[in-house]
């Protein structure tokens, strides 16, 4: 069971928009940066969005994200076929077991 | 640009160890950190603990300590992660990732490294 909770799936239309929620405590999210990435089937994970909302050079900025108290989301704006992936977010985690944890992850569907 | 090239894959034996490399380029070696992080099949990701490269501090994750030994070679600029005593729920990818610092966001991953822990 992870630390940061998300959505198993959610699922959207070609050119439609979807997010996806993150959800944690104060000891994490409520405390410091969350970051999310994206990992394409056979692939490494990417990083889309760190520091709750910015976006690495190259990201498109279909992707955002946003942050609001335990509480992070990532918005994908006209979706593609391309962006059909698994969807983390992580962030750190300064509990007395303190270190980096990721949610388990959601995968997205364009249908 | 930023390369994290791993090791190949890995067969282990119940009980045995494995060393993961992880050879950077691209960037100041010492100026980042490396995270590693495992996926076995079909599941999440899970961050395994973190070295500084600059001068060796680490932060394994508490499920791991004991098992795990993370450590650089500034001399070729290659990070290892040696995880001893295999299990089969260790049978997973192993990732590299840097990370400037343990608290900030993980921006560059290794293409990945299966180890199969079977008997």
């Amino acid at each position: 069971q992870s630390v940061l909770t998300q959505p198993p799936s959610v699922s959207a239309a070609p050119g439609q928009k979807v997010t996806i929620s993150c959800s944690g405590s104060s000891s994490n999210i409520g405390n410091n940066y969350v970051s999310w990435y994206q990992q394409l089937p056979g692939t490494a994970p990417k990083l889309l969005i760190y520091e709750n909302n910015k976006r690495p050079s190259g990201i498109p900025d279909r992707f955002s994200g946003s942050k609001s108290g335990t509480s992070a989301t990532l918005g994908i704006t006209g979706l593609q076929t391309g962006d059909e992936a698994d969807y983390y977010c992580g962030t750190w985690d300064s509990s007395l077991s303190a270190g980096w944890v990721f949610g388990g992850g959601t995968k997205l569907t364009v249908l | 640009q930023v390369q994290l090239v791993q090791s190949g894959a890995e067969v282990k034996k119940p009980g045995a160890s494995v060393k993961v490399s992880c050879k950077a380029s691209g960037y100041t070696f010492t100026s980042y950190g490396i995270s590693w992080v495992r996926q076995a099949p079909g599941q999440g990701l899970e961050w395994m603990g973190w070295i500084s490269a600059y001068n060796g501090n680490t932060n394994y994750a508490q499920k791991l300590q004991g098992r795990v030994t993370m450590t650089t070679d500034t001399s070729t600029s290659t990070a290892y992660m040696e995880l001893r005593s295999l299990r089969s729920d260790d049978t997973a990818v192993y990732y590299c990732a840097r990370q400037k610092l343990r608290f900030l966001e993980i921006d560059y991953w290794g293409q990945g490294t299966l180890v199969t822990v079977s008997s």
